[in-house]
């Protein structure tokens, strides 16, 4: 079953540091998401994706993100000065549609570990 | 933000027996709702939705009820296996211009099902 790819499994980072956490979603699916969990924490929608250009971010998602898709593959988030408060679990996933009524459910990655210290 | 609530963190059942696992939510608007199961060290598996416009979703071995008018979901597994310990998480869209764009999440109850 094809499924949605994340790495690295882990990124440990300083603070300030530039990080960037690439995604490989399912070839067939158009729309794109990325998500995170701050331990022992909800799971927190931070953007979505489609044709080319972001659909709706969160408050979370301020100017320090930015996300892009470079190639016909990948998916990529990109945090430019990373903090303490940025380690988390980082969930990319990705769709067909946007669901509306369908069943077209989100398919996550294993995620991203990410550890600012 | 509570506006997913899952107020048991836990639950342990015998395997065979049924499992529920509850969900609340406060926020009126939403009208798309969703169960992930989640194994350690992997990414939220879709489980099993249902749409404001019915009352009960039924796929298998799992069934989602909804009740509207008290604001309150719940999985069933019956029967339930070994194979179904996880963490089950309650999420929530209001659609727009889709479901998908943004899901509220409850924080999880950890199942675990006993041989």
């Amino acid at each position: 079953e094809p499924e949605v790819t994340q790495t690295p499994s882990h990124q440990v980072t300083q603070m300030g540091q530039e990080v960037i956490l690439r995604c490989v979603p399912i070839s067939n699916h158009l729309y794109f998401y990325w998500y995170r969990q701050i331990l022992g924490q909800k799971v927190e929608f931070l953007v979505s994706f489609y044709n080319n250009e972001i659909s709706e971010k969160s408050e979370i998602f301020d100017d320090q993100f930015s996300v892009e898709r470079p190639d016909g593959s990948n998916f990529t988030l990109k945090i430019r000065s990373t903090k303490l408060e940025d380690s988390a679990m980082y969930f990319c996933a990705s769709s067909v549609s946007e669901g509306r009524f369908s069943n077209s459910p989100l398919h996550f990655g294993n995620g991203t570990r990410l550890t600012v210290t | 933000d509570q506006q997913v609530k899952q107020n048991s963190p836990s639950l342990s059942v015998q395997e065979g027996r049924i499992s529920i696992l509850n969900c609340d939510y406060t926020n009126s608007m939403f009208d798309y709702f969703l169960w992930y199961k989640k194994y350690p060290a992997e990414g939220p598996t879709f489980l099993i939705s249902i749409s404001s416009i019915k009352d009960k979703n039924e796929d298998g071995r799992f069934t989602v009820f909804l009740n509207k008018s008290a604001k309150h979901l719940s999985l069933h597994i019956v029967p339930s296996q070994p194979g179904d310990s996880a963490v089950y998480f309650c999420a929530a869209s209001a659609s727009r211009a889709g479901n998908n764009r943004k899901l509220i999440w409850g924080l999880g109850t950890s199942l675990a099902v006993n041989p």
